[in-house]
């Protein structure tokens, strides 16, 4: 069990660029969420799939955030035209049946 | 809106001390509760769950958490505090049995002095 992976790890770009995150979930897991934290804040859900289906998005996921999980594996987050407040740590978890969710270690995000 | 309440944004404790975080919920229906623990940059581990079995819920490096319906608390706590638990933690519920996402408080930050 190498647990869930995200990468980069860290992505700095400028205002207006778009960026695409990468989550690997545990294997056996067919349940995959994304969140967003800011600085001095609890993680806030974005949006969830089971399998390859996305079931679930927050009002916080704007029409410039889309994610994907094709074929039920991983995942990716794409972010366009990037701005100063999407600056964030975004955080990837994944669950199977139990409802236990397992977090990646998070992709920061810096806008400039 | 359902919603977690951690009191106090920042703990200090000395080394050997109990460590008691707080945490309440906002729902009449319990829900599935859970505490993480997130080190600097990185992401968050599973310290505990509630899922309606045990009220006393014991978890992972000496923690545990009591389910209280009658107050909707579920607080942390663990009897001697170790330097090494110096860290973030955030309570989070989940409705809608095992497939919701995750609410979390904006966490507690613990610190332990020597």
């Amino acid at each position: 069990d190498t647990g869930v992976s995200q990468d980069p790890r860290h992505k700095i770009t400028k205002r207006g660029q778009n960026v695409t995150f990468r989550c690997d979930p545990i294997s056996e897991h067919n349940r995959l969420y994304w969140y967003r934290q800011t600085l001095g804040q609890g993680p806030e859900f974005l949006t969830y799939f089971q399998n390859e289906a996305q079931l679930e998005k927050s009002r916080l996921l704007s029409d410039r955030f889309s994610a994907e999980r094709p074929k039920g594996s991983f995942s990716t987050l794409e972010i366009q035209r990037t701005e100063q407040g999407d600056s964030a740590m975004y955080l990837c978890a994944s669950s199977h049946e139990s409802g236990e969710q397992y977090f990646g270690p998070g992709t920061r995000l810096t806008v400039t | 809106a359902q919603s977690v309440t951690q009191l106090g944004s920042h703990v200090s404790v000395s080394e050997g001390a109990l460590v008691l975080l707080r945490c309440n919920y906002s729902s009449s229906v319990p829900p599935y509760l859970f505490w993480y623990v997130q080190y600097p940059n990185q992401g968050l581990q599973l310290l505990l769950k509630y899922t309606s079995a045990a009220t006393l819920v014991k978890g992972i490096n000496g923690f545990e958490a009591e389910f209280k319906k009658s107050e909707t608390s579920f607080h942390l706590t663990k009897p001697s505090a170790h330097m090494s638990d110096a860290a973030e933690y955030f309570c989070a519920v989940m409705y809608g049995g095992s497939q919701g996402n995750l609410i979390f408080g904006k966490g507690t930050k613990l610190s332990v002095k020597p």
